[in-house]
């Protein structure tokens, strides 16, 4: 089966370092999220992609997060400066069109 | 913020009984999907419905789309241990393509 992949899948850095996550979406598909999932909010859009053009990233603290797709087998997500309350599972998903999606394993983001 | 509440937040059962989760909203949705979730993974796919009233079966599992598109439920029937998990209901709301995913059920079937 065709599959997400997310890297790393776990992360422990310190409060003021720089975080990136890599996701590698499935071959074809055009449209790629990125998600955050914590137990208060459950699953919150941060951004998504379509054709790697960036479509709506208001999901995201602007300050510090920044999300691309340098070519159509890579988007990343950073944070910098990570802070405490950015700790959270990071979701990479793709999708073709608005079909239904295919979400990667995560990255387990820990800042103290 | 739209929200997309689902019912109940936690469901443990015992293995061979049936349970239905919920799917609730004000606004109306063009389609809408299920996802279930293990431990330590991401959410994988279970069904999309596009039409109000529509009803799909995917084995044990029965997926209902309201009439008026503002709800969903899924019935299992005779649970067994493997669907422990967290479900999750998402959608497009109407003149909105952003995918809005609910609260979540948890669910625990007991052997």
């Amino acid at each position: 089966d065709a599959r997400v992949t997310q890297t790393p899948r776990h992360k422990v850095t310190e409060m003021g370092q720089e975080v990136t996550m890599r996701c590698q979406p499935i071959l074809g598909h055009n449209t790629v999220f990125w998600y955050r999932q914590t137990m208060m909010q459950g699953l919150e859009l941060l951004a998504y992609f379509r054709n790697r053009a960036p479509l709506d990233d208001s999901g995201m603290p602007k300050d510090r997060f920044s999300a691309e797709m340098p070519d159509a087998t890579l988007a990343t997500l950073k944070i910098q400066p990570s802070e405490p309350r950015d700790s959270a599972v990071y979701f990479c998903a793709s999708a073709l069109g608005w079909n239904g999606y295919t979400f990667g394993s995560g990255t387990r983001l820990t800042v103290v | 913020t739209q929200l997309l509440k689902q019912s109940p937040q936690f469901l443990s059962i015992q293995e061979g009984e049936n349970l239905t989760v919920y799917c609730n909203s004000s606004s109306v949705f063009s389609s809408l999907q299920w996802y279930r979730q293990e431990p330590g993974e991401g959410p994988v796919l279970l069904v999309t419905v596009v039409t109000g009233g529509e009803v799909k079966k995917l084995k044990r599992l029965t997926f209902q789309f309201g009439d008026a598109r503002k709800d969903s439920s899924l019935h299992i029937t005779a649970a067994q241990p493997g669907d422990t998990g967290l479900y999750l209901c998402a959608g497009p709301y109407f003149g909105n393509e952003k995918l809005t995913f609910g609260t979540g059920t948890r669910l625990t079937i007991i052997p």
